[in-house]
């Protein structure tokens, strides 16, 4: 199994690009999370995604957006990139409120 | 709301010290509480876990014990390996409604041969 997997590994964007970050799992988990991880902050929550066809946001959900594709997928949009979104992205799943596998993480930087 | 304190790091210990790594936290009702390591370059793998008042949670030699009356879950472990090294995160997740987790800001553990 690969568990929660994550694309890219590493991105540089210029400020006001937008990208996608994807995130897979093949655990057949209902609940996926994006976090984001700050030096000294540890991680804080993006959006979640309780089941299929539903979203919610987290602590820090400004300038994101997030789809839930299907049961696998939880993708996470930055639309117009700023300095302040540099930061490593880790997506997470779990069945309910069960353990939560985290991804490899995805290391974005905005200049 | 929920938050979660953690020591300021970086510890930095010989192989075969004791290891205190101090979490302390506030919310309200009966949170469950997590230690979660994060090696480098990797995701945070689930190192041990409580879900209620003087569980104590164990793995790999790593000890937490969840005491109610001082709100911590301090991670302890016996004797260390330079194969600890890593960051460690004490976490919580509040007894009803939201799944998501509320992480403390991480503590790097560095063992020396």
């Amino acid at each position: 199994n690969a568990g929660v997997t994550q694309t890219p590994k590493f991105q540089v964007l210029k400020t006001g690009q937008s990208m996608t970050l994807q995130c897979a799992q093949d655990m057949n988990h209902n609940s996926m999370y994006w976090y984001r991880q700050d030096p000294g902050m540890g991680l804080r929550l993006i959006y979640y995604s309780a089941s299929e066809g539903t979203t919610d946001k987290g602590e820090v959900p400004n300038g994101y957006n997030v789809s839930r594709l299907n049961k696998r997928e939880f993708s996470l949009r930055l639309e117009s990139a700023a300095p302040s979104q540099t930061s490593v992205y880790f997506c997470a799943s779990s069945v309910g409120r069960n353990e939560q596998f985290f991804g490899p993480g995805t290391r974005l930087t905005v200049l | 709301g929920n938050s979660v304190t953690q020591m300021e790091g970086p510890v930095t210990l010989s192989e075969e010290a004791f290891l205190t790594i101090n979490c302390t936290y506030t919310a309200t009702g009966y949170p469950s509480l997590f230690w979660y390591v994060q090696y480098p370059g990797e995701g945070l793998q689930l190192l041990l876990k409580a879900t209620k008042a003087d569980d104590k949670g164990s793995n790999k030699g790593f000890e937490a014990t969840y005491r109610k009356e001082t709100t911590s879950f301090h991670l302890e472990k016996g004797s260390v390996q330079v194969s600890d090294s890593a960051v460690y995160f004490c976490a919580l997740r509040g007894p009803r409604g939201r799944r998501a987790l509320t992480f403390g800001s991480g503590t790097r553990l560095q063992v020396q041969p």
